[in-house]
């Protein structure tokens, strides 16, 4: 039972060069979330989805869009990244919003 | 919004010692609260999940307690071990999301 998988784990990107980072759990969730974490600042969240073919904006949505075309799978995507975008991207799920979260190893992303 | 503090940052104990970490949140209207663990370059981890209506959880050496009311949790562990090391998370839920304090780095010397 691997969880959450999250793919890739680093990445190196030149200023607006677009990526899809790939968050998949296996636990059949519903609730899927992608946070951000930065020194100092804690994990803040960017996007989240309540059931397959839903989205919704967290705190800090700009610059990012995401897609959950199937349950198991939620995709956060950067169209045009910039040095801000810097930080740990990590992904988390839960069966009802309620019952705790379940996260992903992460991915670390480094914009020059 | 909701905001949540961690005291202290950084703490560094001796081996075997029983120890406190906090929490406080300035909103008291939360569904639950989760305590994390951080390794360095690594994942989150769940160490224990209060519900709104519990007082209090315990998992092996930890224990962690809820003050809705005072919007205030803490994380005892007991006799320390240097596998501790770590950084601790609480997490607070609101309606639609967990908001998270910015940790407290535990270092437990041998």
């Amino acid at each position: 039972n691997a969880g959450v998988t999250q793919t890739p784990k680093f990445r190196v990107l030149k200023t607006g060069q677009s990526m899809t980072l790939l968050c998949a759990q296996d636990m059949n969730h519903e609730y899927m979330y992608w946070y951000r974490q930065d020194p100092g600042m804690g994990l803040r969240l960017i996007h989240y989805s309540v059931g397959e073919g839903t989205t919704a904006k967290g705190e800090v949505p700009d610059g990012y869009n995401v897609s959950r075309l199937k349950k198991q799978n939620f995709l956060l995507g950067l169209e045009s990244a910039a040095p801000s975008q810097t930080s740990v991207y990590f992904c988390a799920s839960s069966q009802t919003g309620y019952d705790g979260y379940t996260f992903g190893s992460g991915t670390r992303l480094t914009v020059v | 919004k909701q905001e949540v503090t961690q005291i202290p940052a950084a703490l560094s104990v001796p081996e075997g010692e029983n120890l406190v970490l906090n929490c406080s949140f300035t909103d008291s209207a939360i569904y639950n609260l989760q305590w994390f663990r951080q390794d360095p370059g690594k994942g989150l981890t769940s160490l224990l999940l209060i519900q709104s209506s519990q007082r209090e959880q315990t998992s092996g050496r930890l224990n962690a307690s809820l003050d809705k009311s005072s919007g205030r949790s803490t994380l005892y562990i007991a006799a320390s071990q240097p596998g501790d090391s770590a950084t601790y998370l609480c997490a607070v839920q609101g309606r639609s999301q967990f908001y998270f304090g910015t940790g407290t780095s535990l270092t437990v010397i041998p």
